[in-house]
């Protein structure tokens, strides 16, 4: 089945330990691309990638990292997390053409105390 | 810059119809796109638009008019179902990049 996965799920901790959200994809997509979305905000976007060691800041980068070392794998890393950085995350996947629509992962709610 | 503005909440009858409007600005267009969210699931795919006038799938129907910065999504014969939010998304820009609008929540009532 064609799909985005997120993990985790849901992670509560504590400001400034270091935490890793996963995101793989089994389409082949060239691009990839994290956001958050925040209540009256909309999906804002964080980091993208176009392909293999090619990312580059979306919107709302400040506090965040990304790596692309496989095609399939694109992983958020919050190296000191804080609270601000409480939100719901979406991972999703796309063919570089510009009328393809991106494909969602389920989404990780994160909790920063 | 881009800007994309959307009514904040609708509510409908189950079995008419609703529009939900999307009007933009913004200094480049290749297209828009209207996605689906039911509340705490991942946004999904509806309709694209790049070309003025109506695309119809189904019981959804998305309309561009690009000259005047405008977009609605019309659904037809609704279904309790169809209660989640609708996202608008402006395609700008020389990669895949998204701009979102906030979103439409939809509540659609017996």
């Amino acid at each position: 089945e064609a799909q985005v996965t997120q993990n985790p799920r849901y992670l509560i901790t504590v400001t400034g330990k270091k935490l890793t959200v996963t995101c793989s994809q089994n389409m082949n997509h060239e691009y990839m691309s994290w956001y958050r979305q925040d209540p009256g905000l909309g999906l804002r976007q964080i980091y993208y990638s176009m392909n293999v060691e090619v990312t580059d800041k979306g919107d709302v980068p400040e506090g965040y990292k990304v790596s692309r070392k496989e095609k399939r794998n694109f992983p958020l890393i919050l190296e000191s997390p804080s609270p601000n950085q409480t939100s719901l995350y979406f991972c999703a996947s796309s063919l570089l053409a510009s009328n393809q629509p991106q494909h969602f992962g389920d989404g990780t709610r994160l909790s920063i105390l | 810059g881009q800007n994309i503005d959307q009514p904040t909440e609708m509510t409908a009858t189950e079995g008419a119809i609703v529009q939900i409007n999307c009007t933009y600005q913004t200094s480049g267009f290749n297209g828009l796109f209207w996605y689906q969210q039911h509340a705490g699931e991942a946004p999904t795919f509806l309709s694209y638009n790049v070309l003025d006038g109506l695309e119809e799938k189904g019981r959804f129907s998305s309309f561009l008019s690009r000259s005047k910065g405008y977009s609605y999504l019309l659904l037809k014969e609704l279904q309790m179902k169809d209660s989640a939010s609708y996202l608008c998304a402006l395609h700008s820009g020389g990669y895949n990049k998204l701009i979102f609008g906030a979103g439409t929540r939809l509540a659609v009532h017996p």
